[in-house]
């Protein structure tokens, strides 16, 4: 079951800078955040992922709150192309047979970027 | 360096026919993982594989299975479709399949049962 909570919807204007949180109060001390976007008709895209640290790429910017029990990923300047549906997931990265390969998707966050 | 490749992308069968579904991971990744992708349901696991060995199943019946090649690449089998199997197919692959390494999804293969 997925362990996270993210708000439904979330519009951000064209340019400007995309935040999007996801709640995760009950993860344990060496579980993974990650980050996917899935575009209609489209495979879900890898963005980021991180433990404790804040974490950047080129695609995004990944705030892990000090008690772990929230984040928030950044989209610096956001555009049309980056309307989405947003999912964050919450990984053990113990090498458990019972959840290698699996990865939990909630209903995500529909971002919608406008002009 | 080309990512994971579904084929085909769509498909149309009827009730009660079989399906084989087929997927190439990333060069050099060894685990490939499936999902179902429906409106109702949302995305859900159903198995991974990693040296050709299954490693992990999800709630799926026993219609639905799969088996993996030496060279990584794999394939799943839909056995006696009903409508409800109609969906997008997700493969995934990473390097390993540990909890620490980013699965990287193909756009996956729509299939419709008539």
């Amino acid at each position: 079951d997925a362990k996270t909570t993210q708000p439904p919807s979330m519009d951000c204007a064209e340019g400007r800078a995309a935040n999007l949180p996801c709640n995760h109060s009950t993860i344990s001390g060496n579980e993974y955040v990650y980050w996917y976007r899935q575009i209609h008709s489209q495979g879900p895209q890898y963005i980021i992922h991180g433990l404790k640290n804040n974490e950047t790429n080129e695609m995004a910017s990944l705030i892990i709150t000090e008690d772990r029990k929230s984040s928030t990923l950044i989209l610096p300047h956001a555009t049309l192309r980056d309307t989405a549906v947003y999912y964050c997931i919450v990984r053990d990265p113990a090498d458990r047979g019972s959840t290698l390969g699996r990865l939990y998707f909630g209903r995500g966050t529909q971002l919608t970027v406008w002009p | 360096k080309a990512g994971v490749t579904q084929t085909p992308r769509y498909l149309i069968k009827t009730r009660g026919q079989q399906v084989t579904l087929s997927c190439s991971p990333i060069s050099g990744h060894r685990s490939v993982s499936w999902y179902q992708q429906t409106p109702g349901q949302g995305l859900q696991f159903l198995f991974e594989y990693f040296s050709e060995t299954q490693r992990n199943k999800g709630n799926f019946p026993g219609r639905f299975s799969g088996r993996q090649f030496s060279n990584s690449r794999s394939e799943m089998n839909v056995s006696t479709l009903e409508l409800g199997d109609s969906a997008l197919y997700l493969c995934a692959s990473s390097l390993l399949g540990a909890n620490n390494q980013p699965q990287h999804f193909g756009d996956g293969t729509r299939l419709s049962i008539l």
